[in-house]
């Protein structure tokens, strides 16, 4: 079955730090992978996919992610981070086996940027 | 380009009284997608349509859900009667599928529903 995991509920780090939110997936064939941010009563929003080619992709607000398909992972970076990227952020996996092409979510990862 | 439209965005109701929120997809998009968002969790889906036409449900509790896309643009869904842990967010969702699923899913604001 496709899933995705990250293992870390919550990471804090400090303002002009570099970040990283991890994400694992497991897949059978060629994995679609997505990255979403939640901040307080809103919607997801998108931020970046994979879906072929090169290895680091670049999203919006200066996220990026780099797709490791020997150790199947799919983190999220950003260079420097600032207070506003405080959020939920959410990994996503799309589902290409059984026909459907559903989205399967991640349990979802904190971040906390501290001034 | 407009987003994912949905209404309300508040909801109280007491348990076993029915309630339905509304979806509007963005222009174009052929799939919508319902999800429920417990606090603190991931989305769940609850029913994915193509079209008019139901691709996956398996998660919905059909027994008090229930979902229509009749013209195959905006969707209605319904819980009747409701119960303490139907409380969440109810999020719509939709996507342009062309071909292969390579497409992204775009959200909507989402519902916030509490059950007293």
């Amino acid at each position: 079955a496709q899933s995705v995991a990250q293992p870390e509920d919550q990471v804090n780090v400090a303002e002009g730090n570099p970040l990283t939110v991890k994400c694992t997936y497991s897949v059978s064939g060629n994995p679609y992978l997505f990255w979403y941010v939640q901040y307080p009563n809103r919607g997801l929003q998108f931020l970046l996919k994979y879906i072929t080619g090169d290895n680091l992709v670049k999203g919006s607000y200066g996220f990026e992610a780099e797709f490791n398909k020997s150790q199947t992972s799919f983190h999220l970076k950003k260079p420097s981070a600032l207070v506003s990227d405080s959020a939920l952020y959410f990994c996503a996996v799309r589902d290409t086996t059984s026909g459907t092409y559903k989205y399967i979510f991640g349990t979802g990862t904190r971040l906390k940027v501290l001034a | 380009e407009a987003g994912v439209a949905q209404s309300p965005r508040y909801k109280i109701i007491e348990k076993r009284q029915s309630v339905a929120f509304w979806c509007n997809p963005i222009s174009g998009h052929a799939t919508l997608y319902w999800y429920q968002q417990i606090l603190g969790q991931g989305p769940k889906l609850l029913i994915q349509f193509q079209n008019n036409g139901v691709v996956d449900d398996s998660q919905l509790p059909k027994d008090r859900f229930s979902a229509e896309r009749l013209k195959g643009v905006d969707s209605t869904l319904k819980i009747q009667p409701a119960k303490l842990e139907d409380s969440a967010v109810y999020l719509c969702a939709s996507s342009l599928d062309r071909q292969g699923g390579t497409d992204t899913q775009y959200f909507g604001p989402g519902t916030r529903l509490t059950v007293l």
